[in-house]
């Protein structure tokens, strides 16, 4: 059973740099793409972005000039960072598994709340 | 980027009862269209994808079905743990985008 789990900081102040880490267990990471989703509280989903196994990356394009993907194969792990934080970026963020054709997420991480106060 | 509106927003019903919740697209997604659930304090579960296939160990009781613009995901018979809410999510294009969701709360 594939499981994912999402760490880093709770807790980033305005103007820095989030950085979020998400380790795969139980499967590899070769094969599918590895999102980033994010849910302000109280709020729906936001599509971050992904990153596939090889390296390559596909960012929402509002996003483009602050997000930064990258992938450890050798971890199983893939991150997240995203620079000059304001508090419209507080929100849970979730690692996800997309399968490939007809591309949906099939497995999630549980989520980590991100707090950007000063 | 592709809109995703669902409607209602949200949806009062009682158990036992049929529900359908209605997901239309900006512009034609063919059937890359994808359902989740999400409960309080989870992350989202996939119930269907491709418009309307069924992930495998969700009940039979969740259909949808749709194509180009316009989709449905039916309840056919509300039990207790399925009062949620509910998202479609394209994935024809990037972004990948989600509705705004169905909050489907107990009458």
């Amino acid at each position: 059973q594939v499981q994912l789990q999402e760490s880093g900081p709770g807790l980033v102040k305005p103007s820095e740099t989030l950085s979020l880490t998400c380790t795969v267990s139980g499967g590899s990471i070769s094969g599918y793409s590895w999102n980033w989703i994010r849910q302000p509280p109280g709020k729906g989903l936001e599509w971050i972005g992904y990153i596939y196994y090889s390296g390559s990356t596909n960012y929402k394009p509002s996003l483009t000039s602050r997000v930064t993907m990258s992938v450890d194969t050798s971890k199983n792990q893939f991150s997240l960072r995203l620079s000059s934080v304001t508090a419209a970026d507080t929100a849970v963020y979730y690692c996800a598994r997309k399968t490939g054709k007809p591309y949906y997420i099939d497995y999630w991480g549980q989520g980590t709340l991100v707090t950007v106060s000063s | 980027d592709i809109q995703m509106t669902q409607s209602p927003s949200s949806l009062s019903a009682s158990v036992g009862d049929r529900v359908t919740i209605t997901c239309r697209a900006s512009q034609s997604i063919s059937t890359y269209l994808n359902w989740y659930q999400q409960k309080p304090g989870k992350a989202p579960k996939v119930l269907l994808y491709a418009a309307s296939t069924l992930q495998s160990g969700v009940p039979s009781r969740f259909s949808a079905s749709g194509s180009g613009t316009d989709f449905t995901l039916t309840i056919s018979s509300l039990q207790p743990e399925d009062f949620a809410t509910y998202y479609c999510q394209q994935s024809s294009n990037t972004p990948l985008t989600f509705g705004q969701g169905t909050r489907l709360e107990i009458e």
